[in-house]
């Protein structure tokens, strides 16, 4: 089974129009975080949001939210006010702990968000 | 405070050599992780340094080899070069090794096996 699936292979959103990407994810260790990261065209991998497993509340970053609905396994990431710079990929990922103390952590297959002037 | 960097940016091998690529830690951080992404995926773990050791590995085979050094930099050694090796190689450091925590990655260097 896919530890991190993101369903949305791309995406279209209206400039200034807020935008949901998609993220579920499997895990049965109680502690866990989930990441959201931009890839821009360049290459670079873009630190956007973490939410823990423990957190009670949603992470928000700025223009960045992130939906955590611990029961359903979700974690969608919300852009608010979408700008052009924001297109590029968006991986959801997430952080487990394995024996010998190590974090691993696992990318979704990304979505290409395109912003539309 | 400095980002994560990596060296070379872009790198084109021979099917069947040896290469060697860089990370530089953030500031602070101790555990350095390494991840190979191919083209139009995402990135997948290789292995991660912790205090100059290796403390997990992903589906690599032994060919891929690593070291840390005590300033926390890092270094990605491949040898026995194939043409699938070809790929974006991203690594990233955090502060904390065991538990959940962000982590910071650096600009990658492109690998292109002929």
């Amino acid at each position: 089974a896919q530890k991190i699936t993101q369903t949305q292979p791309g995406m279209f959103v209206q400039e200034k129009e807020a935008v949901t990407l998609d993220c579920t994810y499997d895990t049965s260790d109680p502690s866990y975080g989930l990441f959201w990261y931009k890839q821009p065209s360049s290459g670079e991998m873009i630190f956007l949001i973490y939410q823990g497993s423990y957190d009670q509340q949603n992470a928000t970053e700025g223009r960045y939210s992130l939906n955590f609905q611990k029961a359903r396994k979700s974690a969608n990431l919300v852009i608010s006010a979408s700008q052009l710079g924001d297109s590029a990929m968006y991986f959801c990922a997430m952080s487990e702990r394995y024996s010998g103390g190590y974090q691993k952590v696992t990318f979704g297959t990304g979505t290409k968000l395109q912003v539309i002037p | 405070e400095t980002g994560v960097t990596q060296s070379p940016t872009h790198l084109i091998k021979t099917r069947g050599q040896q290469v060697t690529l860089r990370c530089s830690s953030q500031s602070g951080h101790n555990t350095v992780s390494w991840y190979q992404q191919a083209l139009g995926q995402g990135p997948q773990f290789i292995f991660q340094y912790y205090r100059e050791e290796e403390n997990g590995r992903g589906n690599f085979p032994p060919r891929f080899s690593g070291l840390q050094f005590p300033n926390y930099s890092s270094e990605l050694n491949v040898n026995a070069l194939e043409l699938d090796d070809s790929a974006l190689y991203l690594c990233a450091s955090s502060l904390v090794a065991g538990g959940p925590g962000e982590q910071y990655f650096g600009p990658g260097t492109r690998l292109t096996v002929t």
